[in-house]
């Protein structure tokens, strides 16, 4: 059972766009984390947001946590080709986290 | 300070033959974590180690697959008389003992069972 659906699946964009990434689920989570993804590489931890309502920002990104805490979204200001990869939402249940598919992006100069 | 390692980096083998897959957790770090990524799809939870606490193997997929890890140190994984569809890159991941339950990936294991 797929807990959380990340849409779009997959997304190509050129330098500079704006783009919006969402992590829905009908659970509910003591806390979200997002993750990017490199090709050969591990997932990094971008951030975790607990409080429904939350909003963070880290630079370009700003992420946020719905009031039920049901579901997230990732927005980037002015995308960079260093953004590329593979953006991971996990919903934090105890100690498992629930990872969804991911949303594959794509930043061409 | 050194982040979660593993080894090897990539593994081929023939189908029906055993592996054995080692991740080194960051020091200080109770908790670890083993998931399967297969192409295009997200990670699959496996085996979680705490401590001295029984481990959730709840993830497993089959018999084949089993893990071992000794207090808080490094962590195997052996998966035995390998199929093709095992293929896939293995991740591990550490967390210390408190926080938000933020995990740390290793740079993950690629298994093809040729």
């Amino acid at each position: 059972t797929q807990l959380l659906e990340q849409s779009p699946q997959f997304l190509s964009i050129q330098e500079g766009e704006n783009l919006t990434v969402y992590c829905n689920s009908s659970s509910v989570f003591s806390s979200l984390q997002w993750y990017r993804q490199e090709p050969g590489e591990g997932p990094v931890l971008l951030v975790t947001v607990v409080t429904g309502g939350e909003v963070k920002k880290l630079k370009r990104l700003t992420f946020q946590f719905g009031d039920a805490r049901k579901d997230s979204s990732l927005h980037i200001t002015a995308a960079q080709p260093g953004d590329t990869g593979l953006y991971l939402c996990a919903g934090g249940s105890g100690y498992a986290l629930n990872f969804g598919k991911g949303t594959s992006l794509l930043v061409t100069p | 300070g050194a982040g979660v390692s593993q080894s090897p980096s990539n593994k081929v083998t023939e189908k029906g033959k055993d592996v054995e897959l080692r991740c080194d957790p960051i020091s200080g770090h109770t908790a670890l974590y083993w998931y399967r990524q297969r192409l295009g799809q997200g990670l699959e939870f496996l085996i979680y180690f705490q401590g001295n606490s029984a481990p959730d193997k709840s993830g497993l997929p089959s018999d084949r697959f089993s893990a071992e890890r000794t207090g808080e140190s490094v962590s195997t994984l052996t998966i035995q008389r390998t199929q093709q569809e095992d293929s896939a890159v293995y991740l591990c991941a550490s967390r210390p003992h408190t926080g938000n339950y933020e995990q740390y990936f290793g740079p993950g294991t690629r298994l093809t069972v040729t």
